[in-house]
């Protein structure tokens, strides 16, 4: 089934540090330019960042409040993609989703995983 | 970094109504352009990309048109499934943005 299941989410408190993860199955992960997007409650979508195929070079690009903070990277061997979140603020919180453009061009998310809910809370 | 605008920010409709959204970059993007639709609790689903393709699956009541700065989303006959919030996004940079969302609520 091609599927993306993200994981990893939970309660942490400000100035707190958090890894998600995206499991992909169905698809040639290791070709994919995989991203992360983002929703807190009740609002509308935030690109986080992406992540380039190791073939194109590997490298990421992240939007401009998470520059700094927050770090994605893949492991093709496990089908998995990854966000490092460190320093993380109330602002955070969200439904965290991974995506990905199986129609070959950058942008045109056609297939998106369920979502994993980070509460950044004292 | 681009901005997108959309507007309405909501619209009330009855089924078989005609629903037109638009979006505005901040700045020329060609047709890199998607539409996705949103339902509570739900992921998007890609609608609509490069501006005018439909994406494989999606109903022909759904249509877009556009290039450069300005942009729409059409729903030519609303059906009861249509009802969610729809987003507009920009693909013509290596940070992509998303328009603030339209929600299609029932007249």
């Amino acid at each position: 089934e091609v599927q993306l299941v993200e994981s990893g989410g939970g309660l942490v408190k400000p100035g707190g540090s958090l890894r998600l993860s995206c499991a992909a199955s169905g698809f040639t992960f290791n070709i994919a330019w995989m991203s992360w997007v983002r929703q807190a409650p009740g609002k509308g979508l935030e690109w986080v960042g992406r992540i380039n195929s190791k073939t194109d070079g590997g490298t990421t690009d992240y939007a401009a409040p998470m520059k700094g903070r927050f770090t994605i990277s893949r492991d093709d061997s496990e089908n998995t993609l990854y966000l490092q979140m460190t320093s993380l603020k109330t602002e955070d919180t969200a439904v965290y989703y991974c995506a990905t453009d199986r129609l070959g061009i950058f942008g045109y998310f056609d297939l998106w995983g369920r979502g994993t809910l980070v509460t950044v809370s004292s | 970094d681009i901005q997108m605008t959309q507007s309405p920010s909501s619209v009330s409709a009855s089924v078989g109504d005609r629903v037109t959204i638009t979006c505005r970059a901040s700045q020329g993007i060609s047709s890199w352009l998607a539409w996705y639709q949103q339902k509570p609790g739900k992921a998007p689903k890609l609608l609509i990309y490069a501006a005018s393709s439909l994406q494989s699956g999606v109903p022909s009541r759904f249509s877009g048109s556009g290039s450069g700065t300005d942009f729409t989303l059409t729903i030519s006959s609303l059906q009861p499934e249509d009802f969610a919030t729809y987003y507009c996004q920009q693909a013509n940079s290596f940070t992509l943005t998303f328009g603030q969302g339209t929600k299609v609520e029932i007249k």
